[in-house]
């Protein structure tokens, strides 16, 4: 069974940090990875899809990484603004499967 | 395009009533999929979609539990006979396919539905 695991669980920054959210997965026989953004109380909103056979991805100020035979991926998000704050989760989808495991998030809190 | 549509919002039940949800998809996305999501918690996988078609489900779906896509649009999930644990955030994701492969595409999801049982 899949377990997808992000560390830290919570993670409090000064604004303008540059900042890595971690994120493992116990079975790399996985189909994609996707992180996704949670405001309280809110639904998720996609930041960014990395395919198996890919390394990374890149949206802005956001840059994820995969290494599938270790089972990891980071979420590096550059120059932090107060209205990053958000938890961020990371999931991943199965070969076969069409489910997506998601880890428990990191909650992000970035300071004026 | 207006995104993954959810209503109720907000739902509060007395223990033992039934309660429906709905799910609109954006509009050209034939794959839906249903979560569940607990405080603190990642989302779990309830349930999934393709067109009319229930294609997998969870063991978490108990035989309370049922969900429907008529006609490949709009989707419902019902709970009946609602017990405290149920109460949870109810979300709705939607996706494109991908021909010749295998959830290929991004999730795209709704606000979700809160459900409070009391």
């Amino acid at each position: 069974k899949q377990e997808v695991t992000q560390i830290p669980a919570a993670l409090s920054v000064p604004e303008g940090e540059n900042l890595v959210l971690n994120c493992s997965f116990t079975d790399s026989a996985i189909y994609n990875l996707q992180w996704f953004r949670q405001d309280p109380g809110k639904g998720l909103t996609s930041l960014l899809l990395i395919q198996s056979s890919q390394r990374e991805q890149t949206s802005g100020r956001l840059n994820a990484s995969l290494d599938k035979s270790s089972g990891r991926s980071t979420l590096y998000i550059a120059a932090s603004q107060p209205g990053d704050s958000a938890t961020y989760l990371c999931a991943v989808s199965g070969a076969g499967s069409y489910q997506l495991t998601f880890g428990k998030g990191t909650k992000l809190s970035v300071i004026p | 395009d207006t995104g993954v549509s959810q209503n109720p919002r907000h739902k509060i039940t007395k223990r033992g009533q039934n309660v429906t949800f709905r799910c609109d998809p954006i509009s050209e996305h034939n794959r839906l999929y249903w979560y569940r999501q607990t405080l603190g918690q990642g989302p779990e996988f309830l349930t999934y979609f393709q067109n009319e078609a229930q294609l997998e489900k969870s063991r978490l779906l108990s035989d309370r539990f049922s969900a429907e896509r008529p006609k490949g649009s709009f989707s419902t999930l019902e709970i009946q006979r609602t017990e405290q644990g149920d109460s949870a955030m109810y979300l709705c994701a939607s996706s494109t396919r991908t021909s010749g492969a295998v959830n290929t595409g991004e999730l795209f999801f709704g606000e979700g539905s809160r459900l409070t049982v009391l």
